[in-house]
């Protein structure tokens, strides 16, 4: 059972570059979701994406893409990056039969963890 | 602006120690979570608290639910050293948010051996 996996676990580029951060979960949940976690803030919201082809964003979307082309994948795209995008980046899945109710479980990847030099 | 404010951020206490973490918001929830999460990991899920006060107990850790559904606090009993992380409190969305999650900032535990 391999769960939810990032790629690649740790990543430099520089100001500018695009960059794609992967995500990918062999449960099928339904639900999936990009956070970024800073000191200070805690996990913050990029986006959200409650099935293939539906995309919405969360708190903090600006300079981000996402696509959910397939159930199972849910790929990050910072299209130029900045050095305020240097974070840890996790993602998230939840099954759809667990949206309404309060177990609501979130299951979370090991992380990504970005610089932006 | 952040809807759930923890506190403390940091806590830096000896084994055997009891310690307190609270998780406060001026905002309803459908339900709160509590996740630890270790260094070079994603963030784990200890418990869901549902109904306004409620009192959960994961061996020896104490979980209580506001009446008001707002509010929640963490309680450690006799800490170890594995029980140092990372704690987040998450609050569930309601509504047209259901299922999204709100998180605080987080509570860096450290139990000193």
């Amino acid at each position: 059972d391999a769960g939810i996996t990032q790629s690649p676990r740790y990543k430099i580029t520089e100001t500018g570059r695009q960059v794609t951060l992967m995500c990918h979960q062999t449960w099928s949940h339904s639900y999936m979701f990009w956070y970024r976690q800073d000191l200070g803030h805690g996990l913050r919201l990029i986006y959200y994406s409650a099935a293939a082809d539906i995309t919405d964003k969360g708190e903090v979307p600006d300079g981000y893409v996402v696509s959910r082309s397939k159930t199972e994948n849910f790929p990050l795209t910072l299209e130029s990056a900045t050095r305020s995008q240097t974070s840890v980046y996790f993602c998230a899945s939840i099954p759809s039969r667990d949206r309404g109710n309060h177990a609501n479980i979130q299951y979370f990847g090991a992380g990504t963890r970005l610089s932006v030099l | 602006t952040q809807l759930l404010e923890q506190s403390p951020q940091f806590l830096s206490i000896q084994e055997g120690e009891n310690l307190t973490v609270y998780c406060n918001s001026s905002s309803v929830f459908s339900s709160l979570q509590w996740y630890r999460q270790e260094p070079g990991e994603g963030p784990v899920l200890l418990v869901t608290v549902v109904t306004g006060g409620e009192v959960k107990k994961l061996k020896r850790l104490t979980f209580q639910f506001g009446d008001a559904r707002k509010d929640s606090s963490l309680h450690i009993t006799a800490a170890q050293p594995g029980d140092t992380g990372l704690y987040l409190c998450a609050g569930v969305g309601r509504g047209s948010t259901l299922g999204r999650l709100y998180f605080g900032r987080g509570t860096q535990l450290t139990v000193w051996p």
